[in-house]
């Protein structure tokens, strides 16, 4: 069975640094997406970032990007010149591709970044 | 705002009893999913609608039934309740057939059963 583990349960980062936080998966599978998903006080879970299997290229959103090492099953996500507004809970997920009809999304159990002033 | 909207946001309910949430996709989208997020589990897929037909369906409890309805709205049925019942409750939609396909959150429901 697929799995995703995120092991650092808390971080924290000075304004305007830069942090990675680290997701590691296990599967079997040769198709699959990669998420990183924001959930913040308000509790609305935001979508971040989002990287194909099949792309050798890092996917990258503004100051969020991400080092995907295929082989290693690593997804960290790399937030720089880090802003208040960064503070919540990261959440990374894996979707498998070959699954037909019982495809779903693994959730890891979140990182919980405080960003200091 | 994601455009998706769950009804009602805190939900207080004893052990035994049944209750209805809500969610209302975002305007075009036909998928509708519901997540439950417990602290010591994180987040888990229940089960995927699309366009009112079931798709997907993953931890889900026999005791816990979800439909969706012609205008694409969703509830999800919790009975029996038990106290490992309580837990943030989301509702997702997308306009796609599959879970690939970029999903917006609603804001969930909070159900604390006492």
């Amino acid at each position: 069975a697929q799995t995703v583990t995120q092991s650092q349960p808390e971080m924290s980062v000075q304004e305007a640094e830069t942090v990675t936080l680290s997701c590691t998966y296990d599967t079997s599978e040769s198709d699959y997406y990669l998420f990183w998903y924001k959930q913040p006080p308000s509790r609305q879970m935001i979508l971040v970032i989002r990287q194909e299997a099949y792309k050798q290229q890092n996917a990258t959103e503004n100051r969020f990007s991400v080092n995907f090492q295929k082989a290693a099953k690593s997804f960290s996500l790399k937030i720089s010149d880090s802003q208040l507004g960064d503070a919540a809970m990261y959440f990374c997920a894996y979707l498998g591709l070959n699954a037909g009809n019982n495809r779903k999304l693994i959730w890891g159990l979140g990182t919980s970044l405080a960003v200091n002033p | 705002d994601s455009g998706v909207t769950q009804t009602p946001k805190h939900l207080i309910t004893a052990t035994g009893q049944r209750v209805t949430l809500r969610c209302s996709p975002r305007s075009g989208d036909l998928s509708v999913y519901w997540y439950q997020q417990s602290l010591d589990q994180g987040l888990q897929f229940l089960i995927q609608y699309y366009n009112g037909e079931e798709r997907a369906k993953g931890n889900i409890l026999e005791r816990f039934s979800a439909q969706q309805f012609p205008d694409l709205h969703s509830e999800l049925n919790l009975s029996s309740l038990e106290l490992g019942d309580s837990a943030l409750y989301f509702c997702a939609s997308s306009v796609g057939y599959s879970q690939n396909t970029e999903a917006f959150f609603g804001q969930g429901t909070r159900l604390t059963v006492v």
